[in-house]
């Protein structure tokens, strides 16, 4: 099963509005990281957050980590139609793979 | 060179046909990753390299499935007895190296295969 899963499975927004994405996993973590993949090709390393850390910011980027519900959260600040894509959160499980949840379908509008 | 690339990035073939897809991962990242991705579904890991050797080759679907790495640098993934099952689009990645807690996975532009 994956470990790690997100939700919503698919968000539409305006430009301007936050978007908040969901991500839920079952084993214990090193790390949480966040991935974007545009038109269903290469995915982009977005963010990083260590099992210590709690919360991280990257830009227009906020990242939580609450390992005791074992989820994150991705939020999108001040949305842009160029934020278009899918977004994958990724936990290591104390392994040297990832595993990868099914993603979140973020739609922002103009 | 600059990034992860991925060749060809479009495969279509016919079932039961073999197919090789390569990966030239960036240049002193020693690992290096194979993922697969169905439409519209996340990324299932297939195998991954640390150097020539893969410590872990749990995510192979099947024994049609096989990886080679040489010289710590271009991965070839081959498929034989191509199934429609197998139609997706085939991601590598690269890392410094398996380290996790601290290195990022970049990633290619993945081939799509689409078996008939």
């Amino acid at each position: 099963s994956q470990q790690g899963e997100e939700d919503p499975q698919a968000l539409s927004i305006q430009e301007g509005e936050n978007a908040t994405m969901n991500c839920s996993y079952k084993t214990s973590i090193n790390n949480l990281q966040w991935y974007r993949q545009n038109s269903g090709r290469g995915l982009v390393h977005l963010i990083l957050i260590r099992s210590n850390e709690r919360e991280k910011h990257s830009g227009r980027l906020r990242v939580t980590l609450d390992t005791s519900k074992k989820s994150s959260s991705l939020l999108i600040t001040a949305s842009r139609a160029a934020d278009t894509a899918s977004y994958f959160c990724a936990t290591d499980g104390g392994y040297s793979t990832l595993t990868f949840g099914k993603g979140t379908m973020l739609l922002v509008s103009p | 060179g600059a990034g992860v690339s991925q060749s060809p990035s479009n495969k279509v073939t016919e079932k039961g046909k073999d197919v090789e897809l390569r990966c030239d991962p960036i240049s002193g990242h020693t690992a290096l990753y194979w993922y697969r991705q169905r439409l519209g579904q996340g990324l299932e890991f297939l195998i991954y390299f640390q150097g020539n050797s893969a410590p872990d080759k749990s995510g192979l679907p099947s024994d049609r499935f096989s990886a080679e790495r040489t010289g710590e640098s271009v991965s070839t993934l081959t498929i034989q007895r191509t199934q429609q099952e197998d139609s997706a689009v085939y991601l590598c990645a690269s890392s410094f190296s398996a380290a996790l807690s601290t290195d990022t996975q970049y990633f290619g532009p993945g081939t799509r295969l689409t078996v008939l």
